[in-house]
């Protein structure tokens, strides 16, 4: 119940592509759903983040797509970039300070 | 400095032997995170610091790890006897009190021989 399940675990995309990742999770109690994007060597870095009273954020070229219902959220980067090559990871968190972190996903945007 | 710095960034050492990770939070920051991350895993709680309440210790995997904080200021995490699974980045992040974003240092990378 704890488990939030992220994929895909890589993916590659050109430049300009709209990659999308995906998160699902059980816990209803869940109120906050953060993106962390990781560059090698460094910790992660909040990206964006969204609670679950809207279906959809936007910051820049990133937007999260909320699903209530289906207890599912998504990442998409729009008209990527090489520099966006990163590693991405979702969470959440049920207003304590403990997240549960997905496994990641290692994004490829070629030039 | 403005970021949650770490040290030492890179450390090797043998089976058995103990290490200690240092951290050093966001000044004013009052809540201070450990992680674990293995090489293409997710991050894996460790232990959490609020200000001067217990510590959450639900994630340190077993009586090898341990971890301190004075206060409002630097944390050590140790590490007894290590074994060779002990390998891995160790994250720290701190956040304001109330406050979502925990911001991470760029860790420390433990390699066991």
């Amino acid at each position: 119940q704890q488990q939030v399940k992220q994929s895909p675990q890589s993916l590659i995309v050109q430049k300009g592509g709209i990659p999308i990742i995906n998160c699902a999770y059980e816990n209803t109690a869940f109120d906050y759903f953060p993106w962390y994007q990781q560059f090698p060597g460094k910790g992660p870095a909040l990206l964006i983040a969204i609670r679950p009273d809207v279906s959809e954020k936007k910051e820049g070229r990133f937007t999260i797509s909320f699903n209530k219902s289906a207890k599912q959220f998504s990442l998409h980067i729009m008209d990527s970039q090489p520099g966006d090559s990163a590693t991405y990871f979702c969470a959440a968190s049920s207003g304590t300070y403990k997240y549960i972190f997905g496994t990641g996903t290692r994004l490829k945007v070629l030039a | 400095g403005a970021g949650v710095s770490q040290s030492p960034s890179n450390k090797v050492t043998e089976k058995g032997k103990d290490v200690e990770l240092r951290c050093d939070p966001i000044s004013g920051h009052t809540a201070l995170y450990w992680y674990r991350q293995r090489l293409g895993q997710g991050l894996e709680f460790l232990i959490y610091f609020q200000g001067n309440s217990a510590p959450d210790k639900s994630g340190l995997p077993s009586d090898r790890f341990s971890a301190e904080r004075t206060g409002e200021s630097v944390s050590t995490l140790t590490i007894q006897r290590t074994q060779q699974e002990d390998s891995a980045v160790y994250l720290c992040a701190s956040t304001n009190y109330g406050g979502n974003e925990q911001f991470f240092g760029p860790g420390t990378r433990l390699t066991v021989l």
